[in-house]
């Protein structure tokens, strides 16, 4: 079966600007988180979905939001970007904890 | 709050020798613990999990993990090293003591190089 498709891979965008990554789960996952992964600070937890209501929130600012959509896709939005957001972006979907989570291979946002 | 310590950033083992990658977790309730593997410019893929059933959970690629209550580890370990190992690993823990709480907490990783 198809797994966590992540779009778009790539993405190069100039500070201030604003960004949408999409996410698109495993068929029948009904959870969807994302993460930050930068260098310096690891696997940071973003947010998590599920049947389109946010469940858990991590600990970054306001200028980075989600929703899912009824068919459980996912997007996350970064509004006026910063250098700092430079980093990969990636999307997990489970079932439940029970089942682990299945990871996409990410959008690596570049902030210039 | 939960926490998951890996010990050793860089790991360099030689082909066939025996992986060990260590994993520390803090948590107040038994709670569930991933491995995942990341290749270069590619997400995480599980390597195994315990979820409370086996103490020794057995994983893809020969890879092997074994929960110890009492001394809060979950280190990984692989009998005999490939090439096709390298790569950077991370331990990760889930609270499941707050149904809807979904999400990992990773540890910092790491990096295992194989010595030909």
């Amino acid at each position: 079966k198809a797994g966590v498709t992540q779009t778009p891979r790539y993405l190069i965008k100039t500070r201030g600007q604003q960004v949408t990554l999409s996410c698109s789960p495993i068929s029948g996952h009904r959870s969807v988180s994302w993460y930050q992964q930068t260098p310096g600070q690891g696997l940071q937890f973003l947010f998590e979905y599920f049947s389109e209501t946010q469940r858990n929130k991590g600990n970054f600012p306001g200028r980075f939001s989600g929703r899912q959509f009824s068919n459980s896709r996912s997007e996350m939005n970064v509004s006026t970007l910063e250098l700092g957001d430079s980093a990969l972006y990636l999307c997990a979907s489970s079932l439940s904890q029970l089942w682990g989570y299945t990871f996409g291979s990410g959008t690596r946002l570049t902030v210039v | 709050a939960q926490s998951v310590t890996q010990l050793g950033s860089h790991v360099s083992v030689s082909e066939g020798a025996l992986v060990l990658l260590r994993c520390n977790y803090s948590s107040s309730v038994p709670p569930y613990l991933f491995w995942y593997v990341q290749y270069p410019n590619q997400g995480l893929q599980l390597l195994l999990k315990y979820t409370s059933a086996a103490t020794l959970v057995k994983g893809i690629n020969g890879f092997e993990a074994e929960f110890k209550k009492s001394e809060t580890s979950f280190h990984l370990t692989k009998p005999s090293a490939h090439m096709s190992d390298a790569a950077e690993y991370f331990c990760a823990v889930s609270d499941i003591s707050n149904f809807g709480n979904e999400k990992l907490t990773f540890g910092t990783g790491t990096r295992l190089t194989i010595i030909p």
